[in-house]
């Protein structure tokens, strides 16, 4: 069974451009969660989505935008990148949206030079 | 804010032994908590859960012990492997989907 896939794995941006990372869950799953994990850290939350409405949102800026689609898969956008943002953007898909295991892919690579 | 937070940064182990990884949480309504281990490169894979109302649960050559008197929680892995060497988070979470991460430990399994 194919797992959380997400593209592109990796990709260089300049700053001040936008960024779209693209998103496919596990069969079955509804809920789509984003995170940004930056080098020696865990995991932060960004957004997540379940049934195509926003169900939380992480301390991050408006710059950061993503969406749920009819299929359940989703996309994060980034505007105006900074080259704090260059982190590895992880997606994670769940059967629902609460207390339920939360498997993810392995991620996109951003480097903002 | 909330925080989940690892004992140690480091922990190195023979290979034949047992490890522990603990983990403690600081809000006391977190309800839901999973262990996971991310290899470099890779993206964090599911170890095993445990729900609020448990205070043990075993798998496959792991157990995760939850005290929630001293939000408190730990990874046993019994037997360890070489192929147990990655970094290992716990993960916390409040009635939701927000998962919150510690900042990880590193295994080291020596041959």
């Amino acid at each position: 069974d194919a797992g959380v896939t997400q593209s592109p794995t990796h990709l260089i941006k300049t700053r001040g451009q936008q960024v779209t990372l693209r998103c496919s869950p596990i069969s079955g799953h509804k809920s789509v969660s984003w995170y940004q994990q930056v080098l020696g850290q865990g995991p932060q939350f960004i957004f997540q989505y379940y049934e195509k409405e926003e169900r939380g949102r992480g301390n991050f800026p408006d710059r950061f935008s993503a969406r749920q689609f009819p299929n359940y898969s989703s996309e994060l956008n980034v505007n105006a990148l900074l080259l704090g943002d260059s982190a590895l953007y992880l997606c994670a898909s769940s059967l629902a949206a609460a207390n339920q295991p939360q498997h993810f892919g392995d991620g996109t690579r951003l480097s903002i030079l | 804010g909330e925080s989940v937070g690892l004992h140690l940064p480091t922990l190195s182990v023979q290979e034949g032994d047992n490890s522990i990884i603990n983990c403690a949480y600081s809000n006391s309504a977190s309800d839901y908590f999973i262990w996971y281990k991310q290899e470099s490169g890779k993206g964090p894979q599911f170890i095993i859960d445990i729900r609020s109302n448990m205070d043990k649960r075993q798998g496959q050559r792991v157990t995760v012990l939850l005290n929630k008197t001293v939000k408190h929680l730990s990874l046993q892995i019994a037997a360890t492997q070489p192929g147990d060497s990655a970094v290992y988070f716990c993960a916390a979470t409040n009635q939701g989907g927000k998962l919150i991460f510690g900042q990880g430990t590193e295994l080291s399994v020596k041959p």
